[in-house]
């Protein structure tokens, strides 16, 4: 069965640092993985996504995320952390399961310090 | 900019009360989902949807139902509201006329059944 895993429930970085969230997937065939971000009493927002092709992804508001098929990994990376970007972070893997479903981890949260 | 709608934000009611959520996007997506997620913990999805009059049980079983009986309306209906009911519930809509792509949420809805 096809699943995600965030290994942290929650980071704290200092502002101006950098930062790596992790997430590892179970899934048996070619992965389709995204990185959403929630703020509090909010939707989700699609940070970025990884379908083919170059397995290192550039998304929205600074974030990467690189897909390493070895590792069954996709960890979300950003160079120097602002105080907006305190949120909860979820991956999440698109799979075919009688049609295609998003499959969501049980996210991040990220505190950041000033 | 993702345009789907949920409505209402916050919807505090009554044990045994019918209530109604509705979810709508104009961006022509043929594939609806409801997700329910609890304070500061994963995404479930409770529902799904294909298409006008495709609807499907998640993985997170529910006492709610759904109806698609438009293509951008996808509302999620429980009968007689209990305390255990009380979550947010995310609506997203993806893939117009494409397999895979990736979800786009609604802002939600936080419901208390008191």
């Amino acid at each position: 069965a096809q699943s995600v895993t965030q290994p942290d429930i929650h980071i704290t970085v200092s502002e101006g640092a950098s930062l790596e969230l992790r997430c590892n997937y179970s899934y048996g065939a070619t992965p389709y993985l995204f990185w959403y971000v929630q703020s509090p009493g909010q939707g989700l927002q699609l940070l970025l996504k990884y379908f083919s092709g170059d397995t290192l992804v550039q998304g929205i508001k600074g974030f990467e995320a690189e897909f390493k098929r070895s590792q069954s990994s996709f960890n979300l990376r950003k160079p120097s952390v602002h105080w907006s970007d305190a949120a909860e972070y979820f991956c999440a893997v698109g799979a075919f399961t009688g049609g295609f479903k998003t499959i969501f981890g049980a996210g991040t949260r990220l505190f950041v310090k000033a | 900019e993702a345009d789907i709608y949920q409505t209402p934000r916050y919807l505090v009611i009554g044990t045994g009360k019918k209530i109604t959520l509705e979810c709508s996007q104009t961006m022509g997506h043929d594939k609806m989902y409801w997700y329910q997620q609890d304070p500061g913990m994963e995404l479930h999805l409770i529902h799904y949807s294909y298409g006008v009059n495709s609807t499907e049980k998640g993985d997170l079983s529910s006492e709610s139902t759904v109806s698609r009986i438009r293509t951008e309306h996808f509302p999620l209906t429980l009968e007689s509201a209990r305390p255990s009911h009380t979550s947010q519930y995310l609506c997203a809509s993806s893939g117009r006329r494409t397999a895979v792509a990736e979800a786009f949420f609604g802002q939600g809805t936080r419901l208390t059944v008191v």
